[in-house]
């Protein structure tokens, strides 16, 4: 079965840099996203990346993925109290008709302290 | 460009009762997903609408259900409300043959 883990919490300084796991059992999934829900609005897709990728870059974001560890990460650099947020993990199947279908983690809530 | 809609914003029933919560999708697409957000479970799949017909649902019974209209908005109903359904629900709309979906502020329903 399809099934997402990531850590619940993390904190970290103002400015430092933050990496956000994740690892999902899945292989078959074709793409990976990051979301990012603040306090009272919907998910955000930050960015995602390919499975036939491994790295993925934009802007203050880097996405690595290592295929045989089933291993995901976020890195977010000079990490800013807006940064402040619960970042989700998901997987994507294909569900027919070309779309897809998502399987979350539970989320990680990133405390930034200023 | 107006993003996906939900409403009500927030929806307070008691057991037994029924619950329906709207979605408009972004202007053109045609794809509609909800998922349940509960306390402690993350997120989970519950239904995908695409060209009015349910293409695939998640491991939910059958009293939770829902439509989709030809102007592609959707309404999600859970009948029987129980106090574990208790949870925000969001809805998230997509391109025909795309993969990215865009999200919805959600619908946090309390069962009392």
């Amino acid at each position: 079965g399809e099934d997402v883990e990531q850590s619940l919490f993390l904190s970290v300084r103002e400015g430092d840099s933050s990496v956000i796991n994740c690892t999902y059992t899945d292989s078959s999934s074709t793409y990976l996203y990051w979301y990012k829900q603040e306090p009272g609005a919907g998910l955000q897709l930050l960015t995602y990346i390919f499975s036939n990728m491994d790295m993925k870059q934009d802007q203050r974001l880097t996405v690595l993925l290592n295929k045989k560890d089933k291993h995901l990460s976020l890195r977010i650099a000079d990490t800013q109290t807006g940064d402040s947020a619960i970042y989700f993990c998901a997987e994507g199947f294909p569900s027919g008709a070309g779309s897809y279908q998502l399987t979350f983690g539970k989320g990680t809530k990133l405390s930034v302290i200023p | 460009e107006a993003g996906v809609t939900q409403s009500p914003t927030h929806l307070i029933k008691t057991r037994g009762q029924q619950a329906t919560l709207r979605c408009s999708p972004i202007s053109g697409h045609t794809s509609v997903y909800w998922y349940q957000q509960a306390l402690g479970l993350g997120l989970q799949f519950l239904l995908w609408y695409d060209e009015g017909e349910e293409r695939n649902r998640g491991n939910f019974p059958p009293r939770f259900s829902g439509r989709q209209f030809p102007n592609y908005s959707s309404e999600l109903n859970v009948n029987a409300l129980e106090l574990e359904d208790s949870a925000l629900y969001l809805c998230a709309s997509s391109w025909d043959r795309d993969n990215e979906q865009f999200f919805g502020p959600g619908t946090r329903l309390t069962v009392l």
